[in-house]
Protein backbone atom coordinates (compact mmCIF):
# COMPACT_ATOMS: atom_id res chain seq x y z
CA UNK A 1 0.00 0.00 0.00
CA UNK A 2 1.21 3.84 -0.39
CA UNK A 3 2.12 5.10 2.40
CA UNK A 4 4.21 7.60 4.47
CA UNK A 5 6.32 5.45 6.75
CA UNK A 6 8.76 7.06 9.65
CA UNK A 7 11.25 5.56 11.50
CA UNK A 8 11.62 4.77 14.59
CA UNK A 9 8.34 5.45 16.08
CA UNK A 10 9.92 5.96 19.28
CA UNK A 11 13.15 8.00 19.80
CA UNK A 12 15.62 8.42 22.84
CA UNK A 13 18.22 10.67 22.95
CA UNK A 14 19.95 12.76 25.18
CA UNK A 15 20.21 16.45 26.04
CA UNK A 16 22.45 17.63 23.18
CA UNK A 17 23.29 14.75 21.58
CA UNK A 18 22.13 14.98 17.61
CA UNK A 19 19.38 13.20 16.40
CA UNK A 20 18.13 11.91 13.26
CA UNK A 21 14.73 11.13 12.20
CA UNK A 22 13.55 9.77 8.62
CA UNK A 23 10.41 9.71 6.21
CA UNK A 24 9.75 7.81 3.41
CA UNK A 25 7.01 8.22 1.00
CA UNK A 26 5.53 5.39 -1.57
CA UNK A 27 3.02 8.19 -3.01
CA UNK A 28 5.79 9.72 -5.53
CA UNK A 29 4.32 13.02 -3.98
CA UNK A 30 6.38 16.54 -4.84
CA UNK A 31 6.33 17.96 -1.35
CA UNK A 32 7.49 16.36 1.68
CA UNK A 33 6.32 18.75 4.96
CA UNK A 34 7.65 17.97 8.77
CA UNK A 35 5.66 19.43 11.43
CA UNK A 36 6.34 19.19 15.23
CA UNK A 37 3.32 18.66 17.64
CA UNK A 38 3.73 19.04 21.41
CA UNK A 39 1.80 17.59 23.86
CA UNK A 40 -2.32 18.52 23.34
CA UNK A 41 -0.88 21.02 20.80
CA UNK A 42 -1.67 21.46 16.98
CA UNK A 43 1.07 20.61 14.88
CA UNK A 44 3.62 23.22 13.83
CA UNK A 45 4.87 23.39 10.29
CA UNK A 46 8.97 23.54 10.95
CA UNK A 47 10.10 23.63 7.16
CA UNK A 48 8.46 21.64 3.56
CA UNK A 49 10.51 20.45 0.11
CA UNK A 50 8.98 21.30 -3.24
CA UNK A 51 11.27 18.70 -5.23
CA UNK A 52 14.87 19.51 -4.22
CA UNK A 53 13.72 23.17 -3.07
CA UNK A 54 13.79 23.69 0.35
CA UNK A 55 11.42 26.42 2.77
CA UNK A 56 12.05 27.02 5.99
CA UNK A 57 9.41 28.86 7.88
CA UNK A 58 10.26 32.23 9.45
CA UNK A 59 10.04 30.98 13.59
CA UNK A 60 12.01 27.25 12.73
CA UNK A 61 14.71 27.25 15.30
CA UNK A 62 18.70 26.65 13.04
CA UNK A 63 18.89 23.63 15.43
CA UNK A 64 15.96 21.74 13.18
CA UNK A 65 18.01 21.01 9.62
CA UNK A 66 16.56 18.69 6.92
CA UNK A 67 17.59 16.97 3.74
CA UNK A 68 15.68 15.60 1.28
CA UNK A 69 18.62 13.07 -0.95
CA UNK A 70 16.05 11.86 -3.30
CA UNK A 71 11.73 12.12 -3.93
CA UNK A 72 10.89 9.13 -1.71
CA UNK A 73 13.22 10.15 1.83
CA UNK A 74 13.78 12.87 4.02
CA UNK A 75 15.35 13.33 7.28
CA UNK A 76 14.88 15.81 9.99
CA UNK A 77 18.37 16.80 11.98
CA UNK A 78 18.35 17.98 15.36
CA UNK A 79 21.85 19.67 15.60
CA UNK A 80 21.60 19.67 19.62
CA UNK A 81 18.30 18.62 21.26
CA UNK A 82 16.94 20.31 24.15
CA UNK A 83 14.29 19.44 26.51
CA UNK A 84 12.13 21.69 24.91
CA UNK A 85 12.41 20.18 21.31
CA UNK A 86 10.81 16.68 23.21
CA UNK A 87 7.84 16.11 20.92
CA UNK A 88 6.10 13.99 18.65
CA UNK A 89 7.56 15.18 14.78
CA UNK A 90 5.30 14.22 11.78
CA UNK A 91 5.74 14.13 7.91
CA UNK A 92 3.55 14.55 5.95
CA UNK A 93 3.49 14.67 1.93
CA UNK A 94 1.31 16.26 -1.21
CA UNK A 95 1.20 15.86 -4.82
CA UNK A 96 1.22 19.87 -4.71
CA UNK A 97 1.82 22.89 -3.03
CA UNK A 98 -1.27 24.65 -3.76
CA UNK A 99 -4.87 24.49 -4.23
CA UNK A 100 -6.70 21.76 -2.67
CA UNK A 101 -3.84 19.27 -2.58
CA UNK A 102 -4.29 16.55 0.23
CA UNK A 103 -1.50 16.21 2.98
CA UNK A 104 -1.03 12.42 3.45
CA UNK A 105 0.09 11.91 7.58
CA UNK A 106 2.68 9.06 8.58
CA UNK A 107 2.27 7.66 12.07
CA UNK A 108 5.11 10.23 13.53
CA UNK A 109 7.96 9.68 15.55
CA UNK A 110 7.68 10.33 19.56
CA UNK A 111 11.14 12.23 20.54
CA UNK A 112 12.56 12.09 24.37
CA UNK A 113 15.05 13.86 25.17
CA UNK A 114 16.74 13.15 28.53
CA UNK B 1 -5.64 36.99 13.02
CA UNK B 2 -6.53 33.58 10.75
CA UNK B 3 -7.95 31.12 13.36
CA UNK B 4 -9.68 28.05 13.87
CA UNK B 5 -12.05 27.00 17.05
CA UNK B 6 -13.53 23.98 17.78
CA UNK B 7 -16.27 22.96 20.22
CA UNK B 8 -16.66 21.66 21.90
CA UNK B 9 -13.04 20.98 23.86
CA UNK B 10 -14.26 16.88 25.30
CA UNK B 11 -17.15 15.37 24.12
CA UNK B 12 -17.98 11.40 25.72
CA UNK B 13 -20.98 9.47 24.52
CA UNK B 14 -22.08 6.20 24.46
CA UNK B 15 -21.69 3.13 21.86
CA UNK B 16 -24.32 3.95 18.69
CA UNK B 17 -25.19 7.27 19.79
CA UNK B 18 -24.69 10.38 16.93
CA UNK B 19 -22.72 13.70 17.87
CA UNK B 20 -21.93 16.74 16.39
CA UNK B 21 -18.59 18.29 16.30
CA UNK B 22 -18.30 22.42 15.28
CA UNK B 23 -15.86 24.67 14.11
CA UNK B 24 -15.78 28.08 13.17
CA UNK B 25 -13.01 30.00 11.53
CA UNK B 26 -12.23 33.16 10.40
CA UNK B 27 -9.09 32.42 7.95
CA UNK B 28 -9.56 34.81 4.49
CA UNK B 29 -9.48 34.25 1.67
CA UNK B 30 -10.44 31.12 2.36
CA UNK B 31 -9.51 27.76 0.50
CA UNK B 32 -10.84 24.78 1.94
CA UNK B 33 -11.56 22.75 4.89
CA UNK B 34 -10.78 19.68 6.51
CA UNK B 35 -11.51 17.21 9.06
CA UNK B 36 -8.86 14.81 10.39
CA UNK B 37 -9.20 12.54 12.67
CA UNK B 38 -5.66 11.50 14.94
CA UNK B 39 -5.36 8.36 17.41
CA UNK B 40 -3.59 9.34 20.14
CA UNK B 41 0.14 8.91 19.44
CA UNK B 42 -0.94 8.47 15.72
CA UNK B 43 -0.71 11.24 13.03
CA UNK B 44 -3.71 12.85 11.80
CA UNK B 45 -5.85 11.20 8.62
CA UNK B 46 -8.00 12.50 6.46
CA UNK B 47 -11.42 12.45 6.54
CA UNK B 48 -13.26 15.42 4.42
CA UNK B 49 -11.61 18.15 2.16
CA UNK B 50 -14.07 20.72 1.20
CA UNK B 51 -13.60 23.75 -1.01
CA UNK B 52 -15.73 26.71 -0.99
CA UNK B 53 -18.30 25.62 -2.91
CA UNK B 54 -19.31 22.16 -1.22
CA UNK B 55 -21.80 22.35 1.37
CA UNK B 56 -22.16 18.60 2.21
CA UNK B 57 -19.38 15.96 2.06
CA UNK B 58 -19.49 12.10 3.68
CA UNK B 59 -16.89 9.71 4.19
CA UNK B 60 -18.41 6.40 5.71
CA UNK B 61 -20.09 7.45 8.71
CA UNK B 62 -19.07 10.70 9.25
CA UNK B 63 -20.72 13.74 7.20
CA UNK B 64 -19.19 17.59 7.09
CA UNK B 65 -20.67 20.20 6.23
CA UNK B 66 -19.47 23.81 5.28
CA UNK B 67 -21.01 27.17 5.16
CA UNK B 68 -18.96 29.72 3.89
CA UNK B 69 -21.08 32.88 4.27
CA UNK B 70 -21.06 32.15 8.16
CA UNK B 71 -17.88 30.34 8.20
CA UNK B 72 -18.45 27.54 10.29
CA UNK B 73 -18.16 23.86 9.31
CA UNK B 74 -20.05 20.88 11.01
CA UNK B 75 -18.76 16.92 11.76
CA UNK B 76 -21.64 14.68 12.34
CA UNK B 77 -20.53 11.09 13.10
CA UNK B 78 -23.60 8.74 12.77
CA UNK B 79 -23.98 5.28 15.02
CA UNK B 80 -20.80 6.13 16.30
CA UNK B 81 -17.78 2.67 17.19
CA UNK B 82 -15.45 2.46 19.98
CA UNK B 83 -12.56 3.20 17.32
CA UNK B 84 -14.27 6.76 17.01
CA UNK B 85 -12.33 7.78 20.24
CA UNK B 86 -9.73 9.76 19.03
CA UNK B 87 -9.13 13.59 18.46
CA UNK B 88 -11.08 15.51 15.45
CA UNK B 89 -9.29 18.43 14.03
CA UNK B 90 -10.68 20.76 11.72
CA UNK B 91 -8.38 22.61 9.96
CA UNK B 92 -8.55 25.26 6.79
CA UNK B 93 -6.28 26.70 4.53
CA UNK B 94 -6.24 30.37 2.87
CA UNK B 95 -5.65 30.74 -1.02
CA UNK B 96 -2.40 32.63 -1.05
CA UNK B 97 -0.72 29.68 1.29
CA UNK B 98 -2.82 26.73 0.31
CA UNK B 99 0.22 24.30 2.05
CA UNK B 100 0.21 25.90 5.57
CA UNK B 101 -2.37 24.09 7.12
CA UNK B 102 -4.13 26.63 10.18
CA UNK B 103 -4.93 24.06 12.73
CA UNK B 104 -7.76 23.92 15.37
CA UNK B 105 -7.61 22.70 18.50
CA UNK B 106 -9.83 19.58 18.10
CA UNK B 107 -12.44 17.98 19.65
CA UNK B 108 -11.20 14.84 21.89
CA UNK B 109 -14.34 12.36 21.15
CA UNK B 110 -14.64 9.29 23.48
CA UNK B 111 -16.90 6.42 23.04
CA UNK B 112 -18.21 4.40 25.73
CA UNK B 113 -19.88 1.01 25.52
Amino acid sequence: DAMVIQNPRYQVTQFGKPVTLSCSQTLNHNVMYWYQQKSSQAPKLLFHYYDKDFNNEADTPDNFQSRRPNTSFCFLDIRSPGLGDAAMYLCATSRELAGVAEQFFGPGTRLTVL
Amino acid sequence: KNQVEQSPQSLIILEGKNCTLQCNYTVSPFSNLRWYKQDTGRGPVSLTIMTFSENTKSNGRYTATLDADTKQSSLHITASQLSDSASYICVVSAKDSSYKLIFGSGTRLLVRP
